[in-house]
């Protein structure tokens, strides 16, 4: 069965930082395109970065050069690391799976979210 | 940046059709495809159409989506109304490497 499950998300304090993992089943995440999508509270799905499966990265410019997008192949697992974490980081991060080529049919599989709350 | 907006909000009864549009900011909407995402309370997205007016297994026909290039729009065409159709909806598109959503349609079924 193909799965994903997110993991790590939690309370951090403004300008902390914490690693999201998205461990994979039932695919190799090294041949997909993999992105992270999040929903603040109340509001709506805004995309955060997606990882070409050639290893190319893209960022929303609201997480540039704050967030890095990885992956362990080895482990199967997708990982975010948000550092510099603002109180407008505030919400459930979501990974996803590529409809293959990837970049041009959008998310086929979706994780059930992982919950980042940025407070002091 | 390119933008795609949605209606807030739209209602209809069981039974009936409905149709949420998905326009873009600029340039051609049907430069990429457009895809549309359900979300109900509480849960992750789904996928109910992409590419090119294509459903996913499971995704009943009732779920048709279009474009209309003279009025640069997307729609998504939901048909026979149910009540478990009830749920926000998200076109998605791309601005060259960008992944850009909509702000999302509540839809109310009553």
């Amino acid at each position: 069965e193909v799965q994903l499950v997110e993991s790590g998300g939690g309370l951090v304090q403004p300008g902390g930082s914490l690693r999201l993992s998205c461990a994979a089943s039932g695919f190799a995440i090294s041949s997909k395109y993999m992105t992270w999508v999040r929903q603040a509270p109340g509001k709506g799905l805004e995309w955060v970065s997606i990882l070409y499966a050639g290893g190319i990265t893209y960022y929303a410019d609201a997480v540039k050069g704050r967030f890095t997008i990885s992956r362990d192949n080895s482990n199967n697992t997708l990982y975010l690391q948000m550092n510099s974490l603002r109180a407008g980081d505030t919400a459930v991060y979501y990974c996803a799976r590529d409809f293959p080529p990837g970049g041009v049919y959008g998310m086929d599989v979706w994780g059930q979210g992982t919950t980042v709350t940025v407070s002091s | 940046n390119f933008m795609l907006t949605q209606p807030p909000s739209v209602s209809e009864s069981p039974g009936k059709t409905v149709t949420i549009s998905c326009t873009g900011s600029s340039g051609n909407i049907d430069s990429s495809y457009v895809q549309w995402y359900q979300q109900r309370p509480g849960s992750a997205p789904t996928t109910v159409i992409y590419g090119e007016n294509q459903r996913p297994s499971g995704v009943p026909d009732r779920f048709s989506g279009s474009i209309d290039s003279s009025s640069n729009s997307a729609s998504l065409t939901i048909s026979g109304l149910k009540t478990e159709d009830e749920a926000d909806y998200y076109c998605q598109s791309y601005d060259g490497t960008t992944v850009v959503f909509g702000g999302g349609t509540k839809l109310t079924v009553l």
